[in-house]
């Protein structure tokens, strides 16, 4: 069975320019996570959809970040334009919709973005 | 809101050897779950060991097991007979009882020599 996909793997932009991370989660998760993980940190959650519906964003920044997941299958995260801080690597990962920790979430590799 | 700490950031140890990597954590909830992942270099971040806090009994896997400490909020990990395959980066991570989201800690590099 596969994993979780995602693509690029790494992608390097100038400042203000748009980048876009593509998401394919693990066949039958409804559940799917975007995390931001800093360099020597921790990942943190940025958006999580169950489903088409974006459940948990509050720690999205809606200024230049957004993301879709229109068929309920795979994700887009767009961020637009893109600053120096936002270097990071962007992980996905996909679980099935049971109730906490019963929920295991599958990573996927990242996609490590490098603004110069 | 859950913080979790994770007080070395890096560990070696021999090929062969045991070795515990330390994690305490903040909550006000009763009930929840604590993890470890590993993130080797390839980066893919992979579930090693899970515990439920109502079970008092620590959580094994294979070469891995925990210490928790409820009382103390305390989630350390002993990994026995070290493998040059466990290098990697090691996450602490809590869960609420009923929720989704992972609250993870800085991570410890763990670096295993021949």
């Amino acid at each position: 069975e596969a994993g979780v996909v995602q693509s690029p793997r790494y992608k390097i932009i100038e400042k203000k320019q748009p980048v876009a991370f593509w998401c394919n989660p693990i066949s039958g998760h409804n559940t799917l996570y975007w995390y931001l993980q800093n360099l020597g940190q921790g990942p943190e959650l940025l958006i999580r959809y169950e489903n088409e519906e974006a459940v948990d964003d509050s720690q999205l920044p809606k200024d230049r970040f957004s993301a879709e997941r229109l068929k309920g299958v795979d994700s887009t995260l767009k961020i637009q334009p893109a600053e120096l801080g936002d270097s990071a690597v962007y992980l996905c990962a996909s679980s099935l919709s049971l109730i906490g920790g019963q929920n295991e979430q599958f990573f996927g590799p990242g996609t490590r973005l490098t603004v110069l | 809101a859950q913080t979790v700490t994770q007080s070395q950031p890096e560990m070696s140890v021999q090929e062969a050897e045991t070795v515990t990597l330390s994690c305490t954590y903040d909550t006000s909830e009763n009930n929840y779950y604590l993890f470890w992942y590993k993130q080797p270099p390839s980066r893919q971040m992979i579930l090693v060991i899970r515990q439920e806090a109502y079970k008092q009994q620590n959580a094994t896997e294979n070469r891995f097991s925990v210490n928790f400490q409820k009382a103390a909020k305390s989630f350390s990990l002993k990994i026995s007979d070290s493998q040059l395959g466990d290098t990697a980066m090691y996450f602490c991570a809590f869960m609420k009882l009923y929720g989704n989201k992972l609250v993870f800690g800085a991570g410890t590099i763990l670096r295993v020599k021949s």
